[in-house]
């Protein structure tokens, strides 16, 4: 069985500042993704970033990048430079290459605060 | 390219009740799924379409919960004598591929409420 699981239910962050949120996921599988969606107040979810698990390099997206840590089974998302714009629910997510479901963790509700 | 649409976008029902909602996908998107969330948590899944082929539940799909995708374009979500515990947010997403590489895209949703 795959479980994700995010351990913080609410975080805030000062504008222009950087914040990490913390994700752990558990799958014997190595063939595996690993996955940050967005979902703003009201507003449907958006992807913001993907891990192929087999990779050992970090993925980055502009302001947003994960630490990927295998053996830990770790993988958290750090946004720089934090915006208004970046409050929203932040879903961590993962999959099998093979299959077609996420299994997702139970979210943080991110604050950026002017 | 349009994204993902769901209809209606809220749905006020009485316990008992039969409802259905309705998602089209991106269009050419062979993928489709469906996915509960209920206030306060991460979503959860419900199935997958290919196609037209539906090839995977989860246990979560009781019987009272049915799905279709007839013609691999818009898929159907049916719910029958509806529950209170049935009240959530029903997401849909659609992607183009056969792998978890490819992006899911979510639609709006549509809020179920059972009274």
């Amino acid at each position: 069985a795959q479980t994700v699981t995010q351990s913080q239910p609410e975080m805030s962050v000062q504008e222009a500042e950087t914040v990490t949120l913390s994700c752990t996921y558990d799958t014997s599988e190595s063939n595996y993704y690993l996955f940050w969606y967005k979902q703003p107040p009201s507003r449907q979810m958006i992807l913001v970033i993907r891990q192929e698990a087999y990779k050992q390099q970090n993925a980055t997206e502009n302001r947003f990048s994960v630490n990927f840590q295998k053996a830990a089974k770790s993988f958290s998302l750090k946004i720089s430079d934090s915006q208004l714009g970046d409050t929203a629910m932040y879903f961590c997510a993962g999959g099998y290459n093979q299959g077609g479901k996420l299994i997702f963790g139970q979210g943080t509700e991110l604050s950026v605060k002017p | 390219d349009t994204g993902v649409s769901q209809d209606p976008r809220h749905k006020i029902t009485k316990r008992g009740q039969n409802v259905t909602f309705r998602c089209d996908p991106i269009s050419e998107h062979n993928r489709l799924y469906w996915y509960r969330q209920t206030l306060g948590q991460g979503p959860e899944f419900l199935t997958y379409f290919q196609n037209e082929a539906q090839l995977e539940k989860s246990r979560l799909l009781s019987d009272r919960f049915s799905a279709e995708r007839p013609k691999g374009s818009f898929s159907t979500l049916e719910i029958q004598r509806t529950e209170q515990g049935d009240s959530a947010m029903y997401l849909c997403a659609s992607s183009y591929g056969t792998s978890m590489a490819d992006t899911q895209y979510f639609g709006p949703g549509t809020r179920l409420t059972v009274l």
